[in-house]
């Protein structure tokens, strides 16, 4: 399968601790998303990368956020003292410059 | 990007054709509008995405009204798996490759 992966699929963590979530583009891909959706609404950008920098981020992107694509191919997205507001489904998407985005089937966040 | 408004949910027959509206009153000249659709438990899917003039693709049509302050998107035979939320997004060509707004979005039902 060639399309955007990400894993875990699902993780379940404790009010406090720190998780780490992975997402492989499409290879030929140099452009890469973070979204966040919660239950009943529609996804929210967190950040976007154009092969390794990171060139936007949102507000939504609080300190305790943090990704990274260090050789412009797969990606991570860890979160520190996750809170209960974290729980949410964590998508990725992948686009080749400005064409149309691929996403990921998505990490789900349960937060303890 | 222009705020879209759309249902929050339609029925459709099985084989019919769905006709999903948005309005985007506000769009600017430089904005296209872009559709995704969300299947349950899966992220989301690029469908279609015009300026002005009407596009069809293996997957739907997009209707652009000549005022373009409202659209269309057309399934001519809609199955029982295009039961999905279908979003609608106005945005610049230059911006859907960085970020996608997506709204609350239309929940399709295509029954048999």
């Amino acid at each position: 399968d060639t399309g955007v992966s990400q894993d875990p699929r699902h993780k379940i963590t404790k009010r406090g601790q720190n998780v780490t979530f992975r997402c492989d583009p499409i290879s030929e891909h140099n452009r890469l998303y973070w979204y966040r959706q919660t239950l009943g609404q529609g996804p929210e950008f967190l950040t976007y990368f154009q092969n390794e920098a990171q060139l936007e981020k949102s507000r939504l992107l609080s300190d305790r956020f943090s990704a990274e694509r260090p050789k412009g191919s797969f990606s991570t997205l860890e979160i520190q003292r996750t809170e209960q507001g974290d729980s949410a489904m964590y998508l990725c998407a992948s686009s080749e410059g400005r064409n149309e985005q691929f996403f990921g089937p998505g990490t789900r966040l349960t937060v303890l | 990007d222009a705020k879209t408004t759309q249902p929050p949910s339609m029925d459709c027959a099985e084989g019919r054709a769905a006709n999903l509206p948005c309005n985007h009153s506000t769009i600017s000249g430089n904005e296209y509008v872009y559709w995704y659709r969300q299947i349950h438990s899966q992220g989301p899917q690029y469908i279609i995405h015009g300026l002005k003039n009407n596009e069809t693709n293996e997957m739907a049509s997009l209707i652009i009204t000549e005022d373009r302050k409202s659209s269309t998107l057309i399934l001519p035979h809609a199955t029982l798996r295009d039961t999905a939320v279908y979003y609608c997004i106005a945005t610049p060509l230059w911006n859907a490759g960085n970020m996608l707004t997506f709204g609350g979005g239309t929940r399709l039902m295509v029954k048999p």
